[in-house]
């Protein structure tokens, strides 16, 4: 099946800094999804991104599908952006709606 | 609201009982999808269901059940032939199709064997 990898594991960031999360596939997809998971559990729809650019707010995204990968952007972070991203994809040999995760980047942002 | 309820949000198992984790959501979805989460890791999934009365099994579906009897509804039975079914389970839902509307997700349910 399809790979998905998710880069760096973890992250520890100082309140108000910027940076990058990224998500490499291993196959053609047309559908990708970042997902924030609070510390509670509960899991938020970021983006739908299979392709090109979205901006909500602080938190932007970009993919780039010809050469399968996707990026996250946080910038002026702040202690609620904590948790974890994952990165979800659904390839397009696939049948049936359904996405396969990454293992996460875990982010930490210090006061 | 619309949304997604899971319960209840924690529950402890003897070894070799069934449980039954419930998923109701009011969001007029067609499809809907269990995952399993570990310590550390991301979602995994167990079984999926896209329409009333039919459901496919996911990657991991040895020692789960379910049923869609309705289309709100989506229980996972964890059964006594799951050998190690300490998790996090979670519930999701989203309108089909192409999934380009996003995925909703439950708050999840707690699973502990004692």
């Amino acid at each position: 099946g399809i790979q998905v990898e998710q880069s760096p594991p973890d992250l520890i960031l100082q309140e108000g800094a910027n940076s990058t999360l990224r998500c490499n596939f291993s196959d053609s997809v047309n559908n990708l999804q970042w997902f924030h998971q609070n510390p509670w559990g509960q899991l938020i729809n970021l983006f739908y991104i299979p392709s090109g650019t979205k901006q909500n707010g602080r938190l932007s995204a970009t993919t780039v599908a010809t050469e399968r990968y996707s990026l996250l952007y946080i910038s002026s972070s702040q202690t609620t952006d904590s948790g974890v991203y994952f990165c979800a994809v659904e390839p397009i040999k696939a049948a049936g709606n359904k996405l396969t995760f990454g293992g996460g980047t875990r982010v930490l942002v210090k006061p | 609201d619309g949304g997604i309820t899971q319960s209840p949000k924690y529950l402890f198992r003897k070894e070799g009982q069934n449980v039954t984790l419930s998923c109701e959501q009011n969001l007029n979805h067609d499809a809907m999808y269990w995952y399993r989460q570990d310590p550390g890791q991301g979602l995994r999934l167990i079984y999926y269901s896209q329409i009333v009365n039919d459901f496919q099994k996911g990657d991991i579906a040895e020692g789960y059940s379910v049923s869609r009897e309705k289309k709100e509804s989506f229980p996972l039975t964890v059964t006594s032939a799951q050998k190690n079914p300490t998790a996090f389970y979670l519930c999701a839902s989203s309108i089909g199709g192409t999934g380009r509307y996003g995925y909703t997700f439950g708050s999840g349910t707690r699973l502990t064997v004692v």
